[in-house]
């Protein structure tokens, strides 16, 4: 079955410092990976995907996530965080893209200033 | 292009009632699926309507329910409410599997007192 661990809850950056959120998947073929960034109250925005081919994938506002197909993971990073970068990420993954999805806990960041 | 609209965007509910939420997909998307956000948890997927019919089925009781119109707008149904249903409730709509992006709404409420 597949699954997705993101060990982190929460995490507190400063701004301007670098971010990294990291992903475990569990999933016995090749995975569609997915990152999701969720703002208080609201639906889920995507933020990249990997299907195939480069396994450094670049996403909107400045985020990018590798797929490390040896260490099960699919880590989100981005440079330098912004305040408004304040939010939960999600870690996804699916058989196929459209389909289902599998979803981990979640990643609470906060950014201080 | 308005996008995922779901409505209502908060319901309160007494346990043993019975709920329908609505969700119209973007424009030119044919597949809806919904998923319920418990407080702290990730997205946990319920099922995937296509051409009118259920496709894929998460671990939901059968309490949960759906359906599919021609105008590939969708509701769900929840009878007998229980407090652990309280959830934000998540419609996501696609093309079909295989070159689509999962574009989610804002989502509903549902308070179950």
């Amino acid at each position: 079955a597949q699954s997705v661990t993101q060990p982190d809850i929460h995490i507190t950056v400063s701004e301007g410092a670098s971010l990294e959120l990291r992903c475990n998947y569990s999933y016995g073929a090749t995975p569609y990976l997915f990152w999701y960034v969720q703002s208080p109250g609201q639906g889920l925005q995507l933020l990249l995907k990997y299907f195939s081919g480069d396994t450094l994938v670049q996403g909107i506002k400045g985020f990018e996530a590798e797929f490390k197909r040896s260490q099960s993971s699919f880590n989100l990073r981005k440079p330098s965080v912004h305040w408004s970068d304040a939010a939960e990420y999600f870690c996804a993954v699916g058989a196929v893209y459209g389909n289902k999805l599998v979803f981990g806990a979640g990643t609470i960041l906060r950014v201080k200033s | 292009d308005a996008g995922v609209t779901q409505s209502p965007t908060h319901l309160i509910k007494t346990r043993g009632q019975q709920v329908t939420l609505r969700c119209s997909p973007k424009s030119g998307h044919d597949t809806v699926s919904w998923y319920q956000q418990a407080l702290g948890q990730g997205p946990q997927f319920i099922f995937q309507y296509y051409e009118e019919e259920e496709r894929q089925r998460g671990n939901f009781p059968d309490r949960f329910s759906g359906h599919q119109f021609p105008n590939y707008s969708s509701e769900l149904n929840v009878n007998a409410l229980l407090l652990g249903d309280s959830a934000l409730y998540l419609c996501a709509s696609s093309l079909p599997p295989g070159d689509a992006e999962a574009f989610f709404g804002q989502g509903t409420r549902l308070t179950v007192v």
